[in-house]
């Protein structure tokens, strides 16, 4: 079993729409999450982050957490077409500083 | 204007030829990192660097090799020893999350 587990997709939903994206994860020790979005032929950039169970929001973007589960989500509210990506969830251990990479999720938002 | 430059964006490399792919960062992050990147797989952690002439093998190290002789440089070198090169590579530094670089893509041709 890899550590991170993420649905490949593709993911295709209509403009508008509100857009789940989960990872699960099997290491307990993991304490700290990450979601990146990637453009295609461009490397991943830092969406949001997060220490601690709960939700965090940002803009359009929340991003929550759920220990007791290993399972973290990323929402997001009013898709855009502009959104159509590949979202990675990324999560360190407390023992170490190097992230586990899920595979990426395809995201097509459609007008 | 900060950020992580890698170069060339394309690159192809013919049988038993070693490349070398560039990754320069004037973000001032101590520790820089080579990823591989295939369709399907995520992300695979080739070396990291935490500090100037020190690295470290990831997970699928065989057939690179790296040097950090500079804090703002980490090369990656694919050698002939690397039998399946062609991929999309991505430099990245830490500084909490990371910043990454828009990548090399790899043909053997």
């Amino acid at each position: 079993q890899k550590e991170v587990e993420q649905d490949p997709g593709p993911l295709s939903v209509p403009e508008g729409a509100i857009v789940s994206l989960n990872c699960t994860y099997s290491n307990s020790a993991f304490q700290y999450f990450m979601w990146y979005r990637q453009y295609s032929r461009k490397g991943p950039e830092l969406l949001m982050y997060t220490y601690s169970s709960g939700n965090k929001e940002d803009g359009r973007f929340t991003a929550q957490v759920d220990k007791s589960s290993k399972y973290i989500s990323l929402f997001i509210r009013d898709s855009q077409p502009s959104d159509s990506a590949t979202y990675l969830c990324a999560i360190v251990s407390g023992g170490s500083y190097i992230p586990t990479f899920g595979r990426g999720t395809s995201l097509i938002v459609h007008p | 204007d900060g950020g992580i430059t890698q170069s060339p964006k394309y690159l192809f490399r013919k049988e038993g030829q070693n490349v070398t792919l560039s990754c320069e960062q004037n973000l001032n992050h101590d520790a820089m990192y080579w990823y591989r990147q295939d369709p399907g797989q995520g992300l695979r952690l080739i070396y990291y660097s935490q500090i100037v002439n020190d690295f470290q093998k990831g997970d699928i190290a065989e057939g690179y090799s790296v040097s950090r002789e500079k804090k703002e440089s980490f090369p990656l070198t694919v050698t002939s020893a690397q039998k399946n090169p062609t991929a999309f590579y991505l430099c990245a530094t830490q500084a909490g999350g990371y910043t990454f670089g828009s990548g090399t893509r790899l043909t053997v041709v």
